[in-house]
């Protein structure tokens, strides 16, 4: 367990429809960052918060939107889904983007978009 | 540059055998190589890690050899064992920016026969 939490666990939806993920960093980390799996695209960075602010964007789409909160943890939220969206998308957190410091992730999401 | 290009795509060993997984990368900025092991189902679980001012990193049957100047590196897992069966992803973090986001290779699936 590597204690960072995300929910839910699966999620199947329609698309066009708008769906939110939700990540808890471990406990005293304060960066965040969300990464999408696919069969064809392997792990892909999306987005990274840092104490609040976003500090770097990856391949994300205009669809896509996240925030973290002052509690630190984050919500990764995915609009007018397509099926080319259906993927796994992970969290992971980490004590600062730098230095000696790991990215640990979650359990992840499974997104089905039919 | 930001690409990480990571071979064999799949590898077979018997038990008791040596696993070895071989990335590259061009970005000469990167600053950290973690190597993640994924089961089916779950997140991405750090294994080991290096920086590139250190050629070689052992971690009990987990080793990291490092070469700076051919921009290589690769996973060697000694004694393998059934449950080591995984898929295996290098990364590395770091370039423009200081933002911590890891850019990962292709994953390798390994399977260890018994």
């Amino acid at each position: 367990d590597s204690g960072v939490t995300q929910t839910p666990k699966h999620l199947i939806t329609a698309t066009g429809q708008r769906v939110t993920l939700r990540c808890s960093p471990r406990s005293g980390d304060l960066s965040v960052y969300w990464y999408q799996q696919s069969l064809d695209q392997g792990l892909q960075f999306l987005i990274q918060y840092y104490n609040g602010e976003e500090r770097a964007k990856g391949n994300i789409l205009e669809r896509f939107s996240a925030q973290q909160f002052p509690d630190l943890h984050s919500e990764l939220n995915l609009s007018s889904l397509e099926l080319g969206d259906s993927a796994l998308y992970f969290c992971a957190s980490s004590v600062a983007p730098t230095g000696n410091y790991e990215q640990y992730f979650g359990p992840g999401t499974r997104l089905t978009v039919t | 540059q930001q690409q990480v290009k990571q071979s064999p795509q799949s590898l077979i060993v018997q038990k008791g055998g040596i696993s070895i997984i071989n990335c590259a990368y061009e970005n000469t900025a990167f600053d950290y190589f973690p190597w993640y092991q994924q089961f089916p189902g779950k997140g991405p679980a750090l294994l080991i890690a290096i920086r590139p001012d250190v050629s070689e990193k052992k971690e009990g049957r987990f080793t990291i050899s490092f070469n700076k100047s051919a921009k290589q590196f690769s996973l060697h897992i000694m004694d393998s064992q059934p449950g080591d069966s995984a898929t295996y992803f290098c990364a590395a973090r770091g370039g423009s920016g200081n933002t911590g986001k890891l850019i990962f290779g292709q994953g390798t699936t390994l399977q260890v026969k018994p």
